[in-house]
């Protein structure tokens, strides 16, 4: 039990579905995080919520749609992937002024794969 | 700008080895540093921090890091390797205050070999 559920914990989608990824966090924390782990290549940072302000990679297409309702719970709406969408998707939360000290607590990931 | 180097996506050593993994980063503010693992089929965990205090910073597991500035490094270390410490261990950095605007280095793959 790491804190941070996500699920699912595998997803296949073909090219034109919606699907969503939800994460939820139990540790009281008000920054939630989505990162992409592809296959070689470095964790990216996707989107940031904190404190009700959102702050996003500009590299992320518009087909990734975000939503956090609350300070527990955040999704990662999905629609008309492609291929190379294909990765681990994983969600993290922390204490947005907690400095070092409060570190980034990370769920076990989404693997989706698009085909 | 920051920035991180791990040298070496892939380190094998035996069991009962000392266990280096390196990473350099660029900062032009005085960093947070981070090392991270994965562990198959699951999400980052944290190992250990830097955060300006000691420079040489222990952390679970019997792994430790030490910040050298004038290197701009952060390696982790580990005397002596078990089975367990297969996984694949993640460098990061943050300049902000809030230390939590990562960006992470590509990745080592530990492989313990018995």
């Amino acid at each position: 039990e790491t804190g941070v559920t996500q699920t699912p914990r595998h997803l296949v989608m073909g090219m034109t579905n919606k699907k969503s990824l939800k994460c939820e966090q139990h540790l009281g924390h008000n920054a939630m995080y989505w990162y992409k782990q592809s296959a070689k290549k470095p964790l990216e940072l996707m989107f940031v919520y904190s404190l009700e302000e959102r702050v996003e990679n500009n590299s992320v297409p518009s087909r990734f749609s975000p939503e956090c309702p609350n300070s527990s719970h955040l999704f990662l709406h999905l629609h008309t992937l492609q291929p190379e969408d294909s990765a681990l998707y994983l969600c993290a939360s922390s204490q947005k002024k907690g400095g070092p000290n409060s570190p980034l607590h990370f769920g076990n990931g989404t693997r989706l794969t698009v085909t | 700008a920051q920035s991180v180097t791990q040298l070496g996506s892939h380190v094998s050593v035996s069991e009962g080895a000392l266990v280096l993994l390196r990473c350099n980063y660029s900062s032009s503010v005085p960093p947070y540093l981070f090392w991270y693992v994965q562990y198959p089929n699951q999400g980052l965990q944290l190992l250990l921090k830097y955060t300006s205090a000691a420079t040489l910073v222990k952390g679970i597991n019997g792994f430790e890091a030490e910040f050298k500035k004038s290197e701009t490094s952060f390696h982790l270390t580990k005397p002596s390797a078990h089975m367990s410490d297969a996984a694949e261990y993640f460098c990061a950095v943050s300049e902000n205050n809030a230390g939590n605007m990562l960006t992470f280095g590509g990745g080592t793959r530990l492989m313990v070999k018995p």
